[in-house]
């Protein structure tokens, strides 16, 4: 049972142009939400999160959107640019049980071209 | 630097011998997490510790797993017995508590293993 998913695997996009990537999830005990941004060999780097309490949160070129309703958050970069190029994987947290555990999507591949 | 380390950075083992792997938070974090993942997949949580309270184990996958945190910092995380669906890479990652207890989880290079 799947409860974070990224149901693109891949996601290729132009340079200076937008990259939205998307991400659902199932447990409305989410609370906290996390992108982080993974290249070959290395471990995940922290790019953004938002809480429950908001529904946008932006840091330079990176914004991410919350709608609860639809139980659906979505990662904007712009301009992309070919360093961007990695796996970036969705997450949650939430739940008085387990505030801290992070739920991982699948992630998306994207790919910036020159 | 000072973000988490982990070693060894990549373990070629046979199958049925026992492995141990290392991981060191960022200082003054007081949680620590452990987390798989295997090829083509997300993150797996495996377990959670958290100052001197008792770890989350709820996340090991068979009983060969088992961690360890001395003296709340240098955690080892060890699997006994290895078998080939083991291999995969083991990320480790820590935080401090934030606001309204939400936590930003900072991870390490992660531990490449290979069971042949």
């Amino acid at each position: 049972d799947q409860q974070v998913k990224q149901n693109s695997p891949s996601l290729s996009v132009q340079e200076g142009r937008i990259s939205i990537l998307n991400c659902d999830y199932t447990n409305s005990m989410f609370d906290y939400f996390l992108w982080y941004k993974k290249y070959p060999a290395e471990g995940p780097t922290f790019l953004i999160s938002i809480s429950s309490i908001k529904d946008k949160n932006e840091d330079g070129r990176f914004t991410v959107f919350l709608n609860k309703s639809a139980k659906h958050l979505s990662l904007h970069i712009v301009p992309s640019q070919p360093g961007d190029s990695a796996v970036y994987f969705c997450a949650a947290s939430g739940g008085m049980d387990s505030s801290y555990k992070l739920i991982f999507g699948s992630g998306t591949r994207l790919l910036v071209r020159p | 630097g000072a973000g988490v380390s982990q070693s060894p950075s990549n373990k070629v083992t046979e199958k049925g011998k026992d492995v141990e792997l290392r991981c060191d938070p960022i200082s003054g974090h007081t949680a620590l997490y452990w987390y798989r993942q295997s090829l083509g997949q997300g993150l797996e949580f495996l377990i959670y510790f958290q100052g001197n309270s008792a770890p989350d184990k709820s996340g090991l996958p068979s009983d060969r797993f088992s961690a360890e945190r001395t003296g709340g910092s240098v955690s080892t995380l060890t699997i006994q017995r290895t078998q080939q669906e083991d291999s995969a890479v083991y990320l480790c990652a820590s935080s401090s508590p934030g606001l309204a207890g939400w936590e930003t989880q900072y991870f390490g290079p992660g531990t490449r293993l290979l069971v042949l």
